[in-house]
């Protein structure tokens, strides 16, 4: 099936720094791509569509000057969490579609990035 | 506020025994997804159901999406080890966008 891999699988930062996290699609082109975080022992929260060439488009209660969405190429999209907090602290993970050459869109998700913020 | 609720929310039987899971909403979706995530991964999918009333199953485990496409339910025979996981589901509110159920964390003791 389609790959897709997210860097850095962990990251530990200090508080108020910013950090980028990258989702690629490793074996096909995406125009969309999502973004969630999921808390320990929780279930997937989306928080944002990242759409190629255009902004993303966040969820409600999603910061988007807090959590920056770029998707610059049909394979990249890069998650920045500005000024990180210890409330950030959490598992990022990310997904995309294969819609070329008549595949149903099944979304393929990224191996996580955990995020510790000190 | 759309929200997919999953039932139970945590599961620990023994090898061997049965179980069923159930994912919940009053809002209707185009297709229903599960998937199985284990720690420090993301989800895997183990399934699309996209037509009221169907029924699929993979080895030992049998999904139905609910007449309506509000509710769909895992069932899994004579669990394994190896089936311990987080289940997900979730289901497509608008096209390929998809919001994730609640979450059923399942132990399967040897």
């Amino acid at each position: 099936g389609a790959v897709v891999s997210q860097h850095p699988s962990w990251v530990i930062c200090k508080s108020g720094t910013s950090v980028k996290i990258e989702c690629r699609s490793l074996d096909f082109q995406a125009t969309t791509m999502f973004w969630y975080r999921q808390f320990p022992k929780q279930s997937l929260m989306l928080m944002a569509t990242s759409n190629e060439g255009s902004k993303a488009t966040y969820e409600q209660g999603v910061e988007k000057d807090k959590f920056l969405i770029n998707h610059a190429s049909l394979t990249l999209s890069t998650l920045t969490v500005t000024s990180a907090h210890p409330e950030d602290s959490s598992f990022y993970i990310c997904s995309a579609r294969d819609t070329a050459g008549g595949n149903t869109g099944e979304l393929f998700f990224g191996e996580g990035s955990r995020l510790t913020v000190l | 506020t759309q929200l997919l609720e999953q039932s139970p929310q945590f599961l620990s039987i023994q090898e061997g025994e049965n179980l069923t899971v159930y994912c919940n909403s009053s809002s209707v979706f185009s297709s229903l997804q599960w998937y199985r995530q284990e720690p420090g991964e993301g989800p895997v999918l183990l399934v699309t159901v996209v037509t009221g009333g169907e029924v699929k199953k993979l080895k030992r485990l049998t999904f139905q999406f609910g007449d309506a496409r509000k509710d769909s339910s895992l069932h899994i025979t004579a669990a394994q080890p190896g089936d311990t996981g987080l289940y997900l589901c979730a289901g497509e509110i608008r096209t390929y966008k998809y919001i994730f159920g609640t979450g059923t964390r399942l132990k399967v003791l040897a």
